[in-house]
């Protein structure tokens, strides 16, 4: 069964600081794709970054990167520069090869303090 | 501007009555998906479009109806609306080739509340 997990409900930080949200996913795929999406208050949901299981190279869209670790099944969203509208529901996702379904955790809020 | 739009954004029905939540991309992506959002259940897939004159149904089909009449534009509709489909819909298009591929860019969302 696949699955995506998220275990840091909450995390503050203070602004301009580097934040490190968790992911870490099951799948029996060789090939897969991972992606993190945003969600502000006002509900809107956002494609942020994503990465393909077998690209070496962690991702980097802006100030955010991604800390793919494959032999741990773990994809960590980093976000330098922390600004206060970065504070949102922060989604992990995944897609198996073989699979349609994007199997999605369930959420990390970021609170960034001023 | 935006690229994926919903309309309307709220909402409000009768049990029993029809509803029908409409969704239009100008991402020109094959791929589009329905999804509702409750607590507790995050996204949840109800059916989706591989293109135009497709619907495939996807994890919670049922209740719910789809249409996808051009390429840019995919339905979501509710025969018997019942106060369980009380929920948050988002719509979403995809790009690439094949849905298990894509990247799903995702619409502002339609509260639908059924008393």
């Amino acid at each position: 069964a696949q699955k995506v997990t998220q275990t840091q409900t909450s995390i503050s930080v203070v602004e301009k600081t580097t934040v490190t949200m968790d992911c870490v996913y099951e799948t029996r795929d060789s090939s897969y794709f991972l992606f993190w999406y945003k969600q502000t208050a006002s509900g809107e949901i956002v494609f942020l970054i994503r990465q393909d299981s077998y690209k070496k190279e962690n991702a980097t869209v802006g100030h955010y990167s991604l800390n793919f670790q494959k032999p741990k099944s773990s994809i960590g969203l980093i976000i330098t520069a922390t600004q206060i509208e970065d504070s949102a529901v922060y989604f992990c996702a995944m897609r198996g090869y073989s699979n349609y379904q994007l199997i999605w955790g369930s959420g990390t809020k970021l609170i960034i303090k001023p | 501007e935006a690229a994926v739009t919903q309309s309307p954004r709220n909402k409000v029905a009768v049990t029993g009555g029809k509803v029908t939540l409409s969704c239009n991309q100008t991402n020109n992506h094959n791929n589009m998906y329905w999804y509702r959002q409750d607590t507790g259940h995050g996204l949840r897939l109800i059916h989706y479009s591989y293109g135009a004159g497709s619907t495939e149904k996807g994890d919670i089909p049922d209740g719910y109806k789809a249409s996808r009449p051009s390429q840019e534009n995919f339905s979501l509709i509710l025969e018997l609306a019942t106060p369980s489909q009380t929920s948050v819909y988002f719509c979403a298009s995809g790009e690439g080739s094949g849905t298990n591929q894509d990247t799903q860019y995702f619409g502002p969302g339609t509260r639908l509340l059924v008393l």
